[in-house]
């Protein structure tokens, strides 16, 4: 298993246009996640997903943003209307559902809103 | 809700010396807690971990922390620092109840002077 795999690795974009990102977790992981990082802060919530169904949205979660898990597998987070603010770092983690276990990273996108 | 607090934005020691990083988290149940690593620009990777069993938990690159519930604390130490410690640590709790949504504190940078 190569572990948890993140595309592209990094997105220069202009304000209000739209991305997506992918997310490939480890395989047998039913639990996705999807975190948000700035600049001197730790990984912030955003989502989760058990297998396809999504199960808890943070606030910072905003209308603009949207993820998805078809299937059970890979998932794609999408922000439309981008703004400078949205610029930073996107990090996935996948884990087993079972208590206890720790949840593994994928090395992030790094968004740049200009 | 469960949190962590992290002490000290930046710790700075000598290669050799001891490396104390500090964490206190917040829970209304013994938590599970988690140590990870992160290198400039790249995900999170996981030290160790506590999971209710031996208090005294070992991780990898020599890297050790003792779970102490009367302190709520889970301070991560090493006894000699090497440069290639120098790099970003973050303290996480998972509640053993709902969701089991990890929750990151802000971060401890570590520093190491030749």
């Amino acid at each position: 298993d190569t572990g948890v795999s993140q595309d592209p690795r990094h997105k220069i974009t202009k304000r209000g246009q739209n991305v997506t990102f992918r997310c490939d977790p480890i395989s047998e992981h039913n639990r996705l996640y999807w975190y948000r990082q700035t600049l001197g802060q730790g990984p912030e919530f955003l989502t989760y997903f058990q297998n396809e169904a999504q199960l808890e949205k943070s606030r910072l979660l905003s209308d603009r943003f949207s993820a998805e898990r078809p299937k059970g597998s890979f998932s794609t987070l999408e922000i439309q209307r981008t703004e400078q603010g949205d610029s930073a770092m996107y990090l996935c983690a996948s884990s087993l559902a079972a208590v206890g276990t720790e949840a593994f990273f994928g090395q992030g996108t790094r968004l740049t809103v200009v | 809700a469960q949190s962590v607090t992290q002490l000290g934005s930046h710790v700075s020691v000598s290669e050799g010396a001891l490396v104390l990083l500090r964490c206190n988290y917040s829970s209304s149940v013994p938590p599970y807690l988690f140590w990870y690593v992160q290198y400039p620009n790249q995900g999170l990777q996981l030290l160790l971990k506590y999971t209710s069993a031996a208090t005294l938990v070992k991780g990898i690159n020599g890297f050790e922390a003792e779970f102490k519930k009367s302190e709520t604390s889970f301070h991560l130490t090493k006894p000699s620092a090497h440069m290639s410690d120098a790099a970003e640590y973050f303290c996480a709790v998972r509640s053993p109840l709902g969701s089991y949504i990890p929750t990151f504190g802000r971060g401890t940078s570590l520093i190491v002077h030749p």
